[in-house]
């Protein structure tokens, strides 16, 4: 499978408990990008990066969230203390270097992420 | 404020119809538009991209894009049921440095056989 690979699908987690969803770009793509998506609402933007550096974090709350794109091995956002309110649906979409500003984002299946 | 809006709909266009999708963005440097069909419960599926303004076709879709009144639109001819899904549009904003894309809440269109 040659596209945007996230997992897991489904996660579930209690309140106060870690999650951790990550997220393989298309071969050859070495720009990642998360998104988050509420019920009935748009994507918002989250955090952009490459390998090895965090671009652009903007969209990302302050506290308990973090990302990074280790050299090797996938992409992994990281929510510490989860809260209900992260309850979500987690996107990550990447594309490839070569004129990035112009090239579309390719987005994977998705991460649900349900707190309990 | 949103910096990038659509009706949510939903829009209920008939088989075979011309259905007709809007957007306007507030950043007048953004460069590059997207559109994105979404499916209930799937991820976003990229229909269309346009950079330059006037119309872009792609079968029976065509984007068209007017920076001056910062306004996108997707038309979508001979419409199927198989087209009743969300459809994000998305900008990338004129700042440098990010590829970040701002979405529109989407609007959801039906199409009644």
């Amino acid at each position: 499978n040659a596209g945007v690979m996230q997992n897991p699908r489904h996660l579930v987690r209690r309140r106060g408990q870690e999650a951790r969803l990550r997220c393989s770009p298309m071969k050859g793509h070495s720009h990642v990008y998360w998104y988050r998506q509420l019920p009935e609402e748009g994507l918002k933007f989250m955090v952009y990066l490459q390998k090895e550096n965090i671009i652009d974090e903007s969209g990302m709350p302050k506290e308990r969230f973090s990302a990074e794109f280790p050299k090797e091995g996938p992409s992994i956002l990281r929510i510490q203390q989860v809260v209900r309110g992260d309850s979500a649906a987690y996107f990550c979409a990447s594309s490839p270097p070569a004129g990035a500003a112009n090239q579309p984002q390719h987005f994977g299946d998705g991460t649900r992420l349900s707190i309990l | 404020q949103k910096e990038v809006e659509q009706n949510s709909g939903p829009l209920s266009v008939p088989e075979g119809a011309i259905a007709s999708l809007n957007c306007t963005y507030s950043d007048r440097g953004s460069q590059s538009f997207f559109w994105y069909r979404q499916y209930s419960g799937k991820s976003p599926e990229l229909i269309m991209s346009i950079y330059s303004n006037g119309d872009k076709e792609d079968g029976r879709f065509t984007a068209q894009l007017n920076k001056a009144s910062q306004y996108v639109s997707l038309l979508i001819r001979d419409s199927q049921p198989s087209d009743s899904a969300t459809y994000l549009c998305a900008s990338r904003p004129g700042v440098s440095g990010t590829y970040k894309y701002i979405f529109g809440t989407g609007t959801r269109l039906k199409v009644l056989a």
